[in-house]
């Protein structure tokens, strides 16, 4: 059984650097084609992707905030990092990470709300 | 890379039909295989209930079907049930310049 779970501040200062962990269970990222995501879906809006990471430490971003966010894994503690800098108001947000087997997320975790604010 | 169309919003009445489309470009929906939608109940995370255009996974009920024509992906939703009303999104990963982007999600009302 598959469960993923985040984990970090529910509340940041702007400009700070938000880190947020997803710890999973039931799969290992180190299997071929196997890859974890972090999308954020700001409160009464629409979802939105922001990075994955595969099982061979590839790695993709969102475009729009590239700049600002990095993904790392911990397969020996099976968790996976995200960091965003630069914190803003606007990217007050309930954050989720799910698995990702090959195009698609099959299991979310139940997300956590960030809000950003001073 | 901008966000998938979606209508906002979307209607059936119990035991009806309704379907909900989903518009990108040749460059993610239309290049691709790689379409999957999410059902969103309130405050809860979305749940996978189509995957690679048509695929359904275990547990999501077959009244629940997907299609693609062009640059334009549809779920459509048979025999309308009050469990069914929640937010949908539809999603395509662009293998070419590895991302995924999501819909606007639409609001499905069961009257």
């Amino acid at each position: 059984q598959i469960t993923l779970k985040e984990s970090g501040p529910t509340l940041v200062k702007p400009t700070q650097t938000l880190t947020l962990t997803c710890t999973f269970s039931g799969f290992s990222l180190s299997t071929g084609g196997v890859g974890v995501g972090w999308i954020r879906q700001p409160p009464g809006k629409a979802l939105e992707w922001l990075a994955l990471i595969y099982w061979d430490d590839d790695d993709r971003y969102s475009p729009s905030l590239k700049s600002r966010l990095t993904i790392t894994k911990d397969t020996s503690k099976n968790q996976v990092v995200l960091t965003m800098t630069n914190m803003d108001p606007v990217d007050t947000a309930t954050y989720y990470c799910a698995h990702m087997p090959w195009g698609y997320f099959d299991l979310w975790g139940r997300g956590t709300l960030v809000t950003v604010s001073s | 890379q901008s966000a998938l169309t979606q209508p906002p919003s979307a209607s059936g009445s119990p035991g009806q039909s309704v379907t909900i489309s989903c518009t990108g470009t040749s460059s993610d929906v239309g290049g691709y295989n790689y379409v999957s939608w999410y059902q969103q109940h309130p405050d809860k995370a979305p749940k996978l209930m189509i995957y690679e255009v048509n695929k359904r996974p275990s547990g999501v009920p077959d009244r629940f079907f997907g299609s693609k024509s062009g640059n334009t992906a549809s779920l459509t939703v048979s025999g309308l049930q009050a469990e069914d009303e929640a937010d949908y999104y539809c999603s395509s990963y662009a293998v070419s310049n590895d991302f995924v982007v999501f819909g606007g999600g639409t609001k499905l009302t069961v009257l």
